[in-house]
């Protein structure tokens, strides 16, 4: 079946700095990837839409200043979180639309200190 | 109004229980079904999809309620590894846009 990879898998960064986050699709191309955010105990919640080629589509209250993404080619987005704080910390997946399904990638946990 | 509610649980059952589990969306235009399985600290992987049939694949049943505008999942038989978070996810028309419930979490005790 059709794999996403996210790297790093999990990353510890000081308050202040910037983490970039890799997703790509492996064997498939995907025009349009999404990132969800998931905290403890709570469902997955959409950040933002991908789309290779133009800008983002944020969902309502994610600051597209802050969580800066990229899409620049058939298979890699990335999502950097700049200037982070402890309440960023959270598990960032990726995900990419196969034909039938979406494929997610195995997640990033950030960890702000 | 959130797009998909679920009970979130916990639900606590013995190995070899039947165990249902309920989800409704809001819009009725919704497109396509699903469940996936969330393990702790893993992505969710689909479980399966959820057509107007209704669909078996093992121990589980999944079934579509248009009118009522829900779905559910029916697991027979209950293991221990089927010990995990079940999001239940509704797509908008077109199926671009996925909406995850905020998922129901089982655990079979042995």
């Amino acid at each position: 079946g059709a794999v996403v990879s996210q790297h790093p898998s999990w990353v510890i960064c000081k308050s202040g700095t910037s983490v970039k986050i890799e997703c790509r699709s492996l064997d498939f191309q995907a025009t349009t990837m999404f990132w969800y955010r998931q905290f403890p105990k709570q469902s997955l919640m959409l950040m933002a839409t991908s789309n290779e080629g133009s800008k983002a589509t944020y969902e309502q209250g994610v600051e597209k200043d802050k969580f800066l993404i990229n899409h620049a080619s058939l298979t890699l987005s990335t999502l950097t979180v700049t200037s982070a704080h402890p309440e960023d910390s959270s598990f960032y997946i990726c995900s990419a639309r196969g034909q039938y399904e979406q494929y997610f990638g195995p997640g990033t946990r950030l960890t702000v200190t | 109004r959130k797009e998909v509610e679920q009970d979130p649980g916990p639900f606590n059952v013995p190995e070899g229980a039947t165990v249902a589990f309920n989800c409704t969306y809001s819009n009725s235009a919704s497109q396509s079904f699903f469940w996936y399985r969330q393990d702790c600290r893993k992505e969710p992987k689909l479980l399966m999809s959820v057509y107007s049939s209704g669909n078996e694949d093992g121990r589980f049943t999944a079934q579509l309620n248009r009118a009522s505008q829900y779905i559910s999942l029916l697991i027979r038989d209950s293991k221990l590894s089927d010990s995990a978070t079940y999001l239940c996810v509704v797509t908008s028309w077109g199926g671009n846009q996925f909406y995850f419930g905020t998922g129901t979490s089982l655990t079979v005790i042995p």
